[in-house]
């Protein structure tokens, strides 16, 4: 089946510090990928996504590269700023075996930025 | 503005008791999921449904019981067969696969207490 792997947090930086979550997938078929966003409280965002191999997704600042050959979705931002505090979720949607937007999604990595 | 409405934000239950929580979209989405947070465990799938008075049962359905009688709502009730049933719950909406790329759309949560 289907599963995502995140990196394990929390994670704590310092303010205008390089990020990186690590995120990497099982799938069958061609999955298209996801990185959500969870601010305090509230409900998930889509932070960005990629649907084919190669593709990068930016948003905010923040980029992923889909790596097909390496089963990779990995987060970055170059300098991260305090309202980036948040809990990031990886993702994938395999429509092919699904036939739905039925995401599997990975643990979460709790992100902490310090002024 | 169009988005996902989840009531109550909050709720305390006694053991025994069934609770229902309500979720409202005015997207015009077709389908509609729930989904449980646990804490280090990610997002587990409840149930979904793809259309009016059509549902499946997700990776959790023990406990859980929903209906979709109308394309704007779609509410979970948790049962008392639901064994431990404290949890922060999420609806999201998609549009029909294709349509989407696989993109969720989230509501704020609900957050469950059993007392």
């Amino acid at each position: 089946g289907n599963s995502v792997t995140q990196m394990e947090g929390p994670v704590t930086l310092s303010e205008e510090a390089f990020l990186t979550i690590n995120c990497t997938y099982t799938a069958t078929g061609y999955p298209s990928l996801f990185w959500y966003v969870q601010y305090p409280g509230e409900g998930l965002q889509l932070l960005l996504k990629a649907t084919k191999a190669d593709d990068k997704g930016s948003n905010k600042g923040f980029e992923a590269t889909y790596r097909k050959e390496t089963t990779s979705f990995h987060l970055e931002k170059g300098s991260v700023q305090v309202s980036d505090s948040a809990v990031y979720f990886c993702a994938l949607s395999d429509q092919i075996n699904f036939g739905n937007e039925k995401l599997t999604f990975g643990t979460g990595t709790r992100l902490t930025i310090i002024p | 503005d169009g988005g996902i409405t989840q009531s109550p934000k909050y709720l305390f239950r006694k053991e025994g008791q069934n609770v229902t929580l309500s979720c409202e979209q005015n997207l015009n989405h077709d389908a509609m999921y729930w989904y449980r947070q646990d804490p280090g465990q990610g997002l587990r799938l409840i149930y979904y449904s793809q259309i009016v008075n059509d549902f499946q049962k997700g990776d959790i359905a023990e406990g859980y019981s929903v209906s979709r009688e109308k394309k704007e709502s779609f509410p979970l009730t948790v049962t008392s067969a639901q064994k431990n049933p404290t949890a922060f719950y999420l609806c999201a909406s998609s549009p029909l696969p294709g349509q989407g790329a696989g993109e969720l759309f989230f509501g704020e949560g609900s957050r469950l207490t059993v007392l």
